[in-house]
């Protein structure tokens, strides 16, 4: 079993739905990631967060430390959201990663 | 501006020869990492280093090598050993114990012929 399991692992989703993804973790952390990857392959960082939450833009971010969870939302979803959303947290001296939610926006 | 930068973002190169992917950091960050991910798969640790002139082995390693020469660079050579290259490669540091803070380049997609 991975110690960050991510799900789903597809989505599809109509312009301006409300999206959400999951992240669970079996270590313990002190903070945990949200990456975005574009087609194309680059990694753009979106949050770093330790508890609570997070918003940047439509994109809001929460986790729940004791549970073990954590969340991204993008609201009002746009076609340019579509990309690979991948959750890291690190599980003693490394990052381990989330296999990734590809997400696909449709016009 | 602090970062972390991989170069270069697309290499090419032919079967059985050694290829060196690039990764620096001004951060002051002492762990630096890479990672390999193939089409529809997750990010997997090859190496990671902590500190300078001390690396380890991460779950895929063989075929690859590193050094750590220096604090603000962690090269990845990918050797003719490895058998399947092409992959996408994304380098990450952060601060060692606390590990509140990563941060990520932008990656290097290697494609072997």
């Amino acid at each position: 079993k991975n110690e960050v399991e991510q799900s789903p692992q597809n989505l599809t989703a109509q312009e301006g739905e409300f999206i959400t993804i999951n992240c669970s973790y079996s270590v313990g952390i002190s903070a945990l990631h949200w990456l975005q990857q574009h087609p194309g392959g680059g990694i753009v960082s979106l949050f770093m967060l330790s508890s609570g939450k997070k918003k940047h833009g439509r994109l809001i971010a929460t986790i729940n430390i004791q549970e073990k969870h954590s969340s991204l939302h993008i609201t009002a979803s746009h076609p340019r959201d579509s990309a690979v959303y991948i959750c890291a947290a690190p599980a003693g001296n490394k990052l381990t990663f989330g296999g990734g939610t590809r997400v696909l926006v449709k016009p | 501006d602090g970062g972390i930068t991989q170069s270069p973002k697309y290499l090419f190169r032919k079967e059985g020869q050694n290829v060196t992917l690039s990764c620096e950091q001004n951060l002051n960050h002492d762990a630096m990492y890479w990672y390999r991910q193939d089409p529809g798969q997750g990010l997997r640790l090859i190496y990671y280093s902590q500190i300078v002139n001390d690396f380890q082995k991460g779950d895929i390693a063989e075929g690859y090598s590193v050094s750590r020469e220096k604090k603000e660079s962690f090269p990845l050579t990918v050797t003719s050993a490895q058998k399947n290259p092409t992959a996408f490669y994304l380098c990450a540091s952060s601060k060692v114990g606390a590990f509140v803070e990563a941060f990520f380049g932008q990656g290097t997609r290697l494609t072997v012929v």
